[in-house]
């Protein structure tokens, strides 16, 4: 089984409704990531997660929101997706660095079409 | 504006050959620079890294090198290999904020055999 699970791997949806990308992890990291993927642009920050009390917006944090169930579980939910958030969506976990380089480990993603 | 940059969007290499990918930056206050490859349909993983006080570092056959002077750094693959064919992100991070990456745009590299 994957270290990182995202559900689901791809959905439709039109534009208004609701949408939840959950991601779960056996890493046993504390920190978790939502990342947004968009052709030319990279990887973009959406919301991040220390620990279960400690969530903070990203650098594109505007039209989403998160919740962190458990250490292991956190979700990214459009309130009322709008096409210019059709994208793939990356969650990614980390454990507290101590020292070197701080090593994201991806789930393999979530493509959102918003018709 | 980026701080990331990565100006190639493509590569083709023949087989056996050196891949190099660049990466330029325009933040100082970076202090930790990371490759990340991603085939199609999965997450990217990570590759190699480099810190600041560093000018090369390598593993196998992959090698990073950076230049502070010039903002700019570069992963060499030697040899390529087919199975290198994917595309590759260059991320960095600050000393006090490490938990956040800014990535480049990405460079999609194919390895001809």
């Amino acid at each position: 089984d994957a270290d990182v699970t995202q559900t689901p791997r791809n959905r439709i949806t039109k534009t208004g409704k609701r949408i939840m990308l959950e991601c779960s992890q056996t890493k046993g990291h504390d920190r978790m990531y939502w990342y947004r993927q968009d052709p030319g642009l990279g990887l973009r920050l959406i919301y991040y997660s220390f620990d279960v009390k400690d969530i903070n917006k990203g650098e594109i944090s505007d039209g989403y929101s998160v919740s962190r169930q458990a250490q292991a579980k956190f979700s990214l939910s459009l309130e009322s997706a709008i096409p210019n958030q059709t994208a793939l969506y990356f969650c990614a976990t980390s454990d507290r660095p101590r020292a070197g380089a701080n090593v994201l480990t991806f789930g393999a993603g979530s493509r959102l079409t918003v018709l | 504006d980026q701080q990331v940059k990565q100006n190639s969007p493509s590569l083709s290499v023949q087989e056996g050959r050196i891949s190099i990918l660049n990466c330029d930056y325009t933040n100082s206050m970076f202090d930790y620079f990371l490759w990340y490859k991603k085939y199609p349909a999965e997450g990217p993983t990570f590759l190699i890294s480099i810190s600041s006080i560093k000018d090369k570092n390598e593993d196998g056959r992959f090698t990073v090198f950076l230049n502070k002077s010039a903002k700019h750094l570069s992963l060499h693959i030697v040899p390529s290999q087919p199975g290198d064919s994917a595309v590759y992100f260059c991320a960095a991070s600050e000393m006090d904020s490490s938990y956040k990456l800014i990535f480049g745009s990405g460079t999609r590299l194919l390895v001809r055999p």
